[in-house]
């Protein structure tokens, strides 16, 4: 079976501009979640999505934004950039919702650099 | 504050040498217990998941403990090898949104 797999791999933006990360998680995996990662605050949850709505949310501003589709495929969007959002972005797939007895396989992460 | 506190921060150990980390946690209910081995600008990949009711879960050189009652685990490494040089991060599942702890960064020297 294929791992989960996120693109791109890197990118590079600037202040004010937005973008949109993608996921695929692992084929059968309904559940989705979304993590910021820094240095300084370790790995902070963003959101969840199964069967395609929104279970659980992180203490993120609204800027931060995310969809799963109908294939379980989800993206994350980030509006009006800023250099805090610097970070890695890991997404995370499991058979069932978060919490429960399922296990989690993270994605290689897409690092996004704010100039 | 964090629900989910790990120790130590960081540790240097020999090549060979055994360690142990440290993770205790307030999360309540319970419902599981989870580390991750994180290596450096890659994602994490999970070693070991114990509910409530298992004291011990073992997955080659790496051993986890949970004690329900006190609400900590530990995480033994045996014989280290260059390749656990990572990141270990304790995850808490209550029931809900899972909590993660900072993590401790190892570094195994020759």
């Amino acid at each position: 079976k294929a791992g989960v797999t996120q693109t791109p791999r890197y990118l590079i933006k600037t202040r004010g501009q937005q973008v949109t990360l993608s996921c695929s998680p692992i084929s059968g995996h309904r559940s989705v979640s979304w993590y910021q990662q820094t240095p300084g605050q370790g790995l902070q949850f963003l959101f969840e999505y199964f069967s395609e709505t929104q279970r659980n949310k992180g203490n993120f501003p609204g800027r931060f934004s995310g969809r799963q589709f109908s294939n379980s495929r989800s993206e994350m969007n980030v509006s009006t950039l800023e250099l805090g959002d610097s970070a890695l972005y890991l997404c995370a797939s499991s058979p069932g919702p978060q919490g429960v007895y399922n296990e989690q396989f993270f994605g290689p992460g897409t690092r996004l650099t704010v100039l | 504050k964090n629900q989910v506190e790990q120790s130590p921060q960081s540790l240097i150990i020999l090549e060979g040498k055994n360690c142990t980390l440290q993770c205790n946690y307030t999360v309540s209910p319970f419902s599981n217990l989870r580390w991750y081995k994180q290596d450096t600008g890659r994602g994490p990949v999970s070693l070991t998941i114990m509910t409530f009711s298992e004291n011990t879960k073992s997955n080659g050189r790496y051993t986890a403990t949970l004690d329900a009652d006190t609400k900590q685990s530990s995480l033994h490494i045996t014989a280290s090898q260059l390749s656990d040089s990572a990141s270990y991060i304790c995850v808490v599942s209550p029931l809900g949104k899972l909590s993660f702890g900072a993590g401790t960064t190892v570094t195994v020297r020759a």
